[in-house]
């Protein structure tokens, strides 16, 4: 059964960059899944941040894109998520999921526990 | 950009009712591109269904999603304690690639 386990600093400092790493336990990031970023700020609803299948292909949100790199490191079985040029805004639970390639069919079945970065000085 | 609209907003129901919450859509959406989930206080959200009706594994069968075009539904048949929860949307759409989400229903206990 795949798990995910997100992981990085809790505090960024406005104008840094904010980095992110998910673990994917009990299965290979090498299978047929996209692998996403999923925000919510603090009392707010969920916004999805971009995803990557591991060849690197990726798609990320256009009201974010030019702020967000997401990764992948197959040897360590990981993706990674860094956001630059961070404010107050982005203060949020950050998610890792899986979006399995199941014929038509877009959703995220398997989410991390979410990590919680907050933008402070 | 494709924009869900849930509603209502907040439902106060008692165990054992009926809740029906409601995803629109500003434009069609593909049934296949439609999902609903369940987030708990402190936990990550839960997938219930996919494809507009289809229940994810292990979800119990008094959840079904419902709908088509620009209006779906999920309904719970006899709400028990552990369903009160946020509800979200989510749609999928492909120019560009991207994901959205409804902002969301809470059902509260009344």
């Amino acid at each position: 059964q795949v798990q995910l386990q997100e992981s990085g600093p809790g505090l960024v400092k406005p104008s840094g960059t904010l980095s992110l790493t998910c673990a994917v336990s009990g299965g290979s990031i090498s299978n047929n899944n996209w692998w996403t970023w999923i925000r919510q700020p603090p009392g707010k609803g969920l916004e999805w941040i971009g995803e990557i299948f591991h060849s690197g292909s990726t798609n990320n949100n256009p009201s974010l894109k030019s702020r967000v790199t997401i990764s992948v490191d197959k040897s360590k079985n990981q993706f990674s998520l860094k956001l630059s040029s961070v404010t107050a805004a982005d203060t949020a639970i950050y998610y890792c999921a899986r979006r399995a390639v199941y014929y038509n069919y877009y959703y995220m079945d398997v989410w991390g526990k979410g990590s919680t970065v907050t933008v402070s000085s | 950009e494709i924009v869900l609209t849930q509603s209502p907003g907040t439902l106060s129901l008692s165990p054992g009712e009926r809740a029906t919450l409601s995803c629109r859509a500003s434009q069609s959406v593909s049934s296949t591109y439609l999902a609903w989930y369940q987030q708990k206080p402190g936990q990550a959200p839960r997938l219930l269904i996919y494809g507009a009706s289809s229940r994810a594994t292990g979800i119990p069968d008094r959840f079904s999603g419902s709908g088509s075009g620009t209006d779906f539904t999920l309904t719970i048949s006899r709400l028990e304690p552990e369903d009160f929860a946020v509800y979200y949307c989510q749609q999928y759409g492909s120019s560009p690639p991207m994901y959205t989400f409804g902002q969301g229903t809470k059902l509260e206990i009344k």
